[in-house]
């Protein structure tokens, strides 16, 4: 079965901190995209990764890939109140499927 | 970037009555476009794949005769939802990718609420 976890679900930091958010999946996938959610609004693409050991940095946020581990992490540095948004990581599998994440609440507090 | 084009962004309709939501690609063709189900506070679900010219597939426990797709063309795909009940409110967002695009690009959703 085609699973993708993520962890954690709601996390809440401080300005100026580092964080990190797992995205496990179950089955070989050829592409994983990490997004952002506004509340009320829909997808931002943030990143895509296609091969193992794929590193991908835009401004604070960083995003890597471990294929051999099935896991994916989205990387924090020194968050501001503007990243607090719902990321969501998903997989995708040859066949066209694409499964999402539950989704990491973030919370940054001044 | 693409642009996928979402409408309408918020529906309020009548239990019973049928709503139809347009998903357009503007600036790419799109092959294969998908459709989502979001409920508050929830992730995705996908609902359905379909590719420009063909059957839709939908996935386990989303009835083809209730929710219907259609992408007659590369740059546009509908969803008719028939006989909506109160059950069926929800945000739903379509996605599109170009042929051997590896990047998939989302609409802006839209909101149902059936009364």
């Amino acid at each position: 079965e085609l699973k993708v976890e993520q962890n954690p679900l709601f996390l809440s930091m401080q300005e100026g901190k580092n964080y990190t958010i797992y995205c496990n999946y179950s089955t070989t996938s050829d592409r994983l995209y990490w997004y952002r959610q506004d509340p009320g609004k829909s997808l931002e693409s943030l990143f895509v990764l296609l091969s193992n050991g794929a590193v991908k940095q835009e401004g604070r946020l960083m995003a890597s890939l471990d294929t051999k581990a099935r896991l994916s992490t989205l990387h924090i540095t020194a968050a501001v109140h503007d990243l607090s948004a719902t990321y969501f990581c998903a997989a995708h599998y040859n066949n066209n499927d694409m499964r999402f994440g539950a989704g990491t609440r973030l919370t940054v507090k001044p | 970037g693409a642009v996928v084009s979402q409408h309408p962004s918020r529906v309020i309709c009548k239990s019973g009555t049928s709503v139809k939501i347009e998903c357009r690609s503007l600036d790419f063709q799109a092959t294969t476009m998908f459709w989502y189900r979001q409920f508050p506070k929830q992730s995705l679900m996908l609902m359905a794949t379909s590719n420009e010219g063909s059957k839709a597939t939908y996935e386990q426990g989303v009835e083809k005769d209730k929710f219907l797709i259609n992408h007659a063309s590369l740059t546009l795909s509908t969803l008719t939802v028939t006989s909506a009940h109160p059950e069926d409110s929800s945000f739903y967002i379509c996605s599109a990718r170009g042929q051997g695009g590896e990047k998939l690009f989302f609409g802006s959703g839209t909101q149902l609420s059936v009364l």
